[in-house]
């Protein structure tokens, strides 16, 4: 079956330092693989996508992923932290890239930024 | 109004009421999904709307009905909740083609079940 795995529940990291969160995916064919945020209150902002090509796309507020199909992975980056980046961030894949919708996510990411 | 819109924000009701809540997009989309996220469980799919036709029912129970009038709207109605129904709602909407789109989603809903 497929699934999604976000290892770490909650993360805090200081403001200007980096920021990798991790996703690990399980999935037979080629996944098309999303990272989106959520803010407090608030439904979820698509942050970046990947469906083939280059395996680092780059997506909105200055966050990457990178896609690593031996690692069946694809982890999202910010290289300098901001205060505003605190949400909760979500690793999914769709099952099909014609119906991107049809979502399986994780469990989600805390950030927390220290000042 | 753009994007997906859903009404009401917060809603509070007992085991016995009937409610329902509502999602308008704004967006040309064909499809729209109702999502559910409940503390400490990953967002599940509920319902899929392809062309207003129901393609997909995660084995919701019956107690939540969609309905999908058209292709803008998308309604969830409630009766006989439990509390732990009590989550927030998400909808959600794409363009469903070849390439298609990515999902857009409204800020949700807010249930209480008490």
């Amino acid at each position: 079956a497929q699934s999604v795995t976000q290892p770490d529940i909650h993360i805090t990291v200081s403001e200007g330092a980096s920021l990798e969160l991790r996703c690990n995916y399980s999935y037979g064919a080629t996944p098309y693989l999303f990272w989106y945020v959520q803010s407090p209150g608030q439904g979820l902002q698509l942050l970046l996508k990947y469906f083939s090509g280059d395996t680092l796309v780059q997506g909105i507020k200055g966050f990457e992923a990178e896609f690593k199909r031996s690692q069946s992975s694809f982890n999202l980056r910010k290289p300098s932290v901001h205060w505003s980046d605190a949400a909760e961030y979500f690793c999914a894949v769709a099952l099909t890239g014609g119906s991107q919708g049809n979502l399986i996510f994780g469990k989600g990411t805390k950030l927390s930024v220290k000042p | 109004e753009t994007g997906v819109t859903q009404t009401p924000r917060h809603l509070v009701m007992g085991m016995t009421n009937k409610k329902s809540l509502k999602c308008e997009q704004h967006l040309g989309h064909n499809a729209m999904y109702w999502y559910k996220q409940s503390a400490k469980k990953p967002l599940e799919l509920m319902f899929v709307y392809n062309f207003k036709e129901q393609t997909e029912n995660n084995s919701v129970p019956s107690r939540f009905s969609p309905e999908c009038p058209n292709s803008s709207h998308l309604f969830l109605h409630l009766h006989t909740l439990q509390p732990e129904d009590s989550a927030l709602y998400l909808c959600a909407s794409s363009q469903v083609r070849r390439g298609g789109t990515e999902a857009f989603f409204g800020q949700g809903t807010r249930l209480t079940v008490v």
